[in-house]
């Protein structure tokens, strides 16, 4: 069965500090889709970035950084220099080749103070 | 840039009362979906639809709900009889092909009461 763990449930920043987000997997397929997504405060679901599990390219866009190791079933997102505007929850998911329902987890909060 | 748009963006309704949901998504996409968030709980899938026909459906979405596409751009949930526990935010997704990213609509917040 598809599972997505995210362990931390909440955390706390401050302004400019560094902050990575868990996100660990659980599936037996060999071709699957892993996501981002960011919910601030207003509600709405954000995609951040989609990668296969054929790409263990780690990504950089902006403050943002996402470290996927196939090794630990582990897709990772790390934010640096964080603001306030990163306040929000941040949902990991998974969806497979063969069914494309995305599977989330139960997502972190991020709060970051000035 | 294109997006999803749903409305209405709240709704309230008596227990009981039928409602329905309503989707616009991007125009050239070919995967719709709806999903929904208990309040403070994780986002949960409810349908699949493709190619005018229901793909996958989770074990929540029971008898009470429907989906219909009814005029190639809107797509819609219809929940029959709604319950108290039915209270949620309903999001409506499109994707444009198979395994690219979906695209979440800001979401309705149903109220049942």
């Amino acid at each position: 069965a598809q599972k997505v763990t995210q362990a931390q449930t909440e955390i706390s920043v401050v302004e400019k500090e560094d902050v990575t987000l868990d996100c660990v997997y659980e599936t037996r397929d060999t071709t699957y889709y892993l996501f981002w997504y960011k919910q601030p405060p207003s509600g709405e679901l954000v995609f951040l970035i989609r990668r296969n599990s054929f790409d263990e390219q780690n990504e950089i866009s902006g403050r943002y950084s996402w470290n996927f190791q196939k090794s630990t079933s582990s897709f990772n997102f790390t934010i640096t220099a964080s603001q306030v505007v990163d306040s929000a929850v941040y949902f990991c998911a998974l969806s497979d080749y063969n069914t494309d329902k995305l599977i989330f987890g139960t997502g972190t909060r991020l709060q970051v103070f000035p | 840039e294109p997006e999803v748009t749903q409305t209405p963006s709240h709704q309230v309704t008596q227990m009981g009362q039928e409602v329905i949901l309503r989707c616009v998504p991007i125009s050239n996409h070919l995967y719709f979906y709806w999903y929904r968030q208990i309040l403070g709980q994780k986002v949960e899938f409810l349908v699949s639809f493709y190619n005018n026909e229901i793909s996958e459906k989770s074990e929540i979405f029971d008898d009470q709900f429907s989906v219909e596409r009814p005029d190639g751009s809107n797509f819609t949930l219809k929940i029959r009889s709604t319950k108290l526990e039915d209270s949620a935010m309903y999001f409506c997704a499109s994707r444009r092909g198979e395994g690219t990213e979906a695209f979440f609509g800001q979401g309705t917040r149903l109220t049942v009461v």
